[in-house]
């Protein structure tokens, strides 16, 4: 099983509708991150947790909410999708210094198209 | 603002050798890393440089230089699954990462 979990991995709605991307994690990092990535652009942060308790906005966080249910679980909601919403989102866990560095591991992706 | 730059694509041919450029200016540093993506995945842990110089790790090199504000990952014996993006991003001082939009590696037979 993967270390990081992400559903779904592909989805296509329409829009004004409700959207959720679940994130599952068996690191037992208290770090997770959402990101999205669009083509021709870095990966941009939509909202970060330090701690089930610590929830942060990133640097897109308009559109977007989310949710620490547990250490393990993080997900993204999209309350009312719109077309530029299009993009592949990435969770990512930090943590287990590899080389003196806090390194991201990251989920497989979930490709979202809004219509 | 903050920005970090690199070539949007390279070419290179099996069995060369490869230098890819990032150069940054970030509110403060403490860290460099590079990730390497494969199309349609996860972006993985290749190298990271927090203190100027050269680390190596098998056939992937990179290179710090703060003063600068510069960094290289540099390939060896290049293999046709080396085909990826590979990402420069820089930790700043608010301990946030700050992500290159990659660079697009093509290896040719």
């Amino acid at each position: 099983d993967a270390d990081v979990t992400q559903t779904p991995r592909n989805r296509i709605t329409k829009t004004g509708k409700r959207i959720m991307l679940e994130c599952s994690q068996t690191k037992g990092h208290d770090r997770m991150y959402w990101y999205r990535q669009d083509p021709g652009l870095g990966l941009r942060l939509i909202y970060y947790s330090f701690d089930v308790k610590d929830i942060n906005k990133g640097e897109i966080s308009d559109g977007y909410s989310v949710s620490r249910q547990a250490q393990a679980k993080f997900s993204l909601s999209l309350e009312s999708a719109i077309p530029n919403q299009t993009a592949l989102y990435f969770c990512a866990t930090e943590g287990g210094s590899i080389s003196g560095a806090n390194v991201l591991t990251f989920g497989a992706g979930s490709r979202l198209t809004v219509l | 603002g903050q920005n970090i730059d690199q070539p949007t694509e390279m070419t290179a041919t099996e069995g060369a050798i490869v230098q890819i450029n990032c150069t940054y200016q970030t509110s403060g540093f403490n860290g460099l890393f590079w990730y390497q993506q494969h199309a349609g995945e996860a972006p993985t842990f290749l190298s990271y440089n927090v203190l100027d110089g050269l680390e190596e790790k098998g056939r992937f090199s990179s290179f710090l230089s703060r003063s600068k504000g510069y960094s290289y990952l540099l390939l060896k014996e290049l293999q046709m699954k080396d085909s990826a993006s590979y990402l420069c991003a820089v930790r700043d001082s608010n301990y946030q990462l700050i992500w290159g939009a990659g660079t697009k590696l093509i290896i040719k037979p």
